[in-house]
């Protein structure tokens, strides 16, 4: 399983897009690209995922670069309650085995 | 559509007993999957169960162990009980037995270790 690299924390005005960055250099084609976030004392969430073509859902934007090396998550609107553990994960197609890193910790502030 | 239910939410034990937590997949998923969170070792994968089948294990010690029923019902096992067994345990579904889909965590189980 490919190593993601995400800086530790990162600040956000609320009403900002955030842009959270991974880098996976190693990743495979077999890998998707996930992402989770984990709010204060709850279960990780599903928030996207992709293998090489952008990808939008109601809750964010993911952008994976063409050699797939690195993606941005992107929430274009953050609010307070995005304020959590962002974690991006290289998920080998045939497998449920999610590997986490230490993740991002957003801190999105009034 | 109920979500992952997992029970109890808080346990607490001592050293040397040991403990069964169980998880209930939304309704159709048919793999389950384990996590330990500690606030040292962060979120680590225990083992994934399909179709009563264990596919995926982590690295764990033999203490730990699981299972699942013909209904997709999930139980993990921790025998021995350690103070480092302390942590909170999360079970995830996912609908397809393939990495392509989202997995849904239950609110974990919370287990002291006195």
């Amino acid at each position: 399983d490919a190593k993601t690299t995400q800086p530790p924390s990162m600040d956000c005005a609320e009403g900002r897009a955030a842009n959270l960055p991974c880098n996976h250099s190693t990743i495979s084609g077999n890998e998707y690209v996930y992402w989770y976030r984990q709010i204060h004392s709850q279960g990780p969430q599903y928030i996207i995922h992709g293998l090489k073509n952008n990808e939008t859902n109601e809750m964010a934007s993911l952008i994976i670069t063409e050699d797939r090396k690195s993606s941005t998550l992107i929430l274009p609107h953050a609010t307070l309650r995005d304020t959590a553990v962002y974690y991006c994960i290289a998920l080998h197609y045939n497998t449920d085995k999610l590997i986490f890193g230490t993740g991002t910790r957003l801190q999105v502030f009034p | 559509k109920a979500g992952v239910t997992q029970t109890p939410r808080y346990l607490i034990k001592t050293r040397g007993q040991q403990v069964t937590l169980s998880c209930s997949p939304i309704s159709g998923h048919r793999s389950v999957s384990w996590y330990q969170q500690t606030p040292g070792q962060g979120l680590q994968f225990l083992f994934e169960y399909f179709s009563e089948t264990q596919r995926n294990k982590g690295n764990f010690p033999g203490r730990f162990s699981g299972r699942q029923f013909s209904n997709s019902r999930s139980e993990m096992n921790v025998s021995t009980l350690e103070l480092g067994d302390s942590a909170l345990y999360l079970c995830a579904s996912s609908l397809s037995d393939r990495g392509r889909n989202e997995q849904f965590f239950g609110p974990g189980t919370r287990l002291t270790v006195l």
